[in-house]
């Protein structure tokens, strides 16, 4: 199975802070990588798909980047709404995994 | 719209099963792979494993095989996931998902929990 090890597993941020998350796949995945969003008590919600490209509807300020098993996703200005867990999840090869998440506070 | 809306949440006792449906709505039901998650209580997502809405061909997670089983019922559009020799740790919220192409969930149902317990 392939790991995805995220990091940091915990952020402490500011409003108008930038944040980046990375993920780290055990071995390649060219651009097969997601990010979500994730408020207590919902589903998941879509941010990036195919390492870089931006869901509809989902803010300007949320990027990603990377390919192979390096992979970053940047918020460039924290906003109050952002404040959630992120996860990775490559869709390369069954079974699909997830990251650990990465659960960003308010400072 | 799409909608998923699943089944209300379920308390078992270990050994049990238990059936989660997923009601699929406002696209068509047969073009896009069902895929079903979960997450124990303060974890991280668990992929469990795929339907294929159109003719009921699944994938399985390693670890679950031979206790879930996805099947698909296309008259109501709906999805089902059975899950047999329930433990404490199958404790966890399930979603269903919605894939797009290029494998990725852009839409998800609302979760249901399942409470494992004596």
């Amino acid at each position: 199975d392939i790991q995805m090890t995220q990091a940091p597993s915990s952020v402490t941020a500011s409003v108008g802070d930038r944040v980046i998350i990375t993920c780290r796949a055990s071995q390649g995945i060219s651009r097969w990588i997601a990010w979500y969003q994730q408020k207590p008590g919902k589903a998941p919600n879509l941010l990036i798909y195919a390492a870089s490209t931006l869901q509809s509807g989902v803010p300007s300020r949320f990027s990603g980047s990377g390919s192979g098993t390096e992979f970053t996703l940047t918020i460039s200005s924290l906003q109050p709404e952002d404040f959630a867990t992120y996860y990775c999840q490559q869709a390369n090869n069954f079974p699909w995994t997830f990251g650990q998440g990465t659960k960003v506070e308010i400072k | 719209q799409v909608q998923l809306v699943q089944s209300g949440a379920e308390v078992q006792k270990p050994g049990a099963s238990v059936r989660i449906s997923c009601k699929a709505s406002g696209y068509t039901f047969s073009a896009y792979y069902i895929h079903w998650v979960r997450q124990a209580p303060g974890q991280g997502l668990e992929w469990m494993g795929v339907i294929n809405p159109s003719d009921g061909g699944t994938t399985y997670a390693r670890k679950l095989r031979g206790r879930v089983t996805m099947t698909r019922d296309t008259s109501t559009t709906t999805v089902y996931m059975d899950l047999n020799s329930l433990r404490a740790e199958d404790t966890a919220v399930y979603y269903c998902g919605r894939v797009m192409g290029g494998n990725f969930f852009d839409y998800w149902g609302q979760g249901t929990l399942v409470t494992v317990s004596s």
